[in-house]
């Protein structure tokens, strides 16, 4: 079975506060995601990387950046964290040709990061 | 503006009875995806279906696919407490429209009473 994992289940940070998210997947995944989840909204795309040193921008990137260094693991950064960036962030990864065009198949979720940003 | 729309928002039901949610999109697809949510934790997919099927099923799920439509259903048949969670559905763009990316409804909040 696919597993994916985030650092931390619960999280409170102060204003201000450089915040690191980490995901880690098992199953030598080439693409993996970062989401945000917030009542009315539904998830939202924050970045994402098809492959090791690349990344590139989902549809709110604002305030965020990203780091992937080892295949498996995939760092969301928060510079300096706001309380509008409180949420619950989702990591996802899926198997594929990096930068297929047949690679939208099946998304394995991590058990998600409540940040709580006082 | 998110792809895909769930409907209803919030469905409450009979343990026993079956569910149906619906899901409408806007643009071509590859593929189809449904996803349950339980409270508080990470997304599970539940069922592929691309855009050349019309119907799959999966143990007590079964979905349709009406691209002419732009929709897709949902149904759980002799629901259990256990199916109570969120429901989203994700649609795959079509080859060469937008980048590999999933893009995710709203979700159906379902509810089974005992």
């Amino acid at each position: 079975d696919v597993k994916v994992t985030q650092s931390s289940r619960y999280l409170v940070k102060r204003t201000g506060e450089k915040v690191f998210l980490e995901c880690v997947q098992d199953m030598d995944h080439e693409n993996m995601f970062w989401y945000r989840q917030d009542p009315g909204l539904g998830l939202r795309l924050i970045y994402f990387s098809y492959d090791v040193k690349m990344k590139e921008k989902g549809d709110i990137p604002e305030g965020y950046s990203v780091s992937r260094e080892k295949k498996e693991r995939f760092s969301l950064i928060l510079e300096s964290a706001s309380t509008n960036q409180t949420s619950m962030y989702l990591c996802a990864s899926r198997s594929g040709l990096a930068g297929g065009t047949y690679s939208t198949d099946t998304q394995y979720f991590g058990p998600g990061t409540r940040l709580t940003v006082l | 503006s998110q792809q895909g729309e769930e409907d209803p928002q919030a469905l409450s039901i009979q343990e026993g009875e079956n569910a149906t949610m619906n899901c409408s999109y806007k643009t071509s697809i590859n593929n189809l995806q449904w996803y349950r949510q339980n409270s508080g934790r990470g997304l599970v997919h539940l069922i592929l279906i691309r855009s050349n099927e019309r119907e799959k099923h999966s143990g007590r799920l079964r979905v349709t696919l009406d691209t002419s439509k732009k929709s897709s259903s949902l149904l759980i048949t002799a629901s259990r407490a256990a199916d109570t969670a969120s429901y989203f559905c994700a649609t795959g763009p079509a080859l060469l429209q937008g980048a590999q990316k999933l893009v995710f409804g709203q979700g159906t909040r379902l509810t089974i009473n005992p």
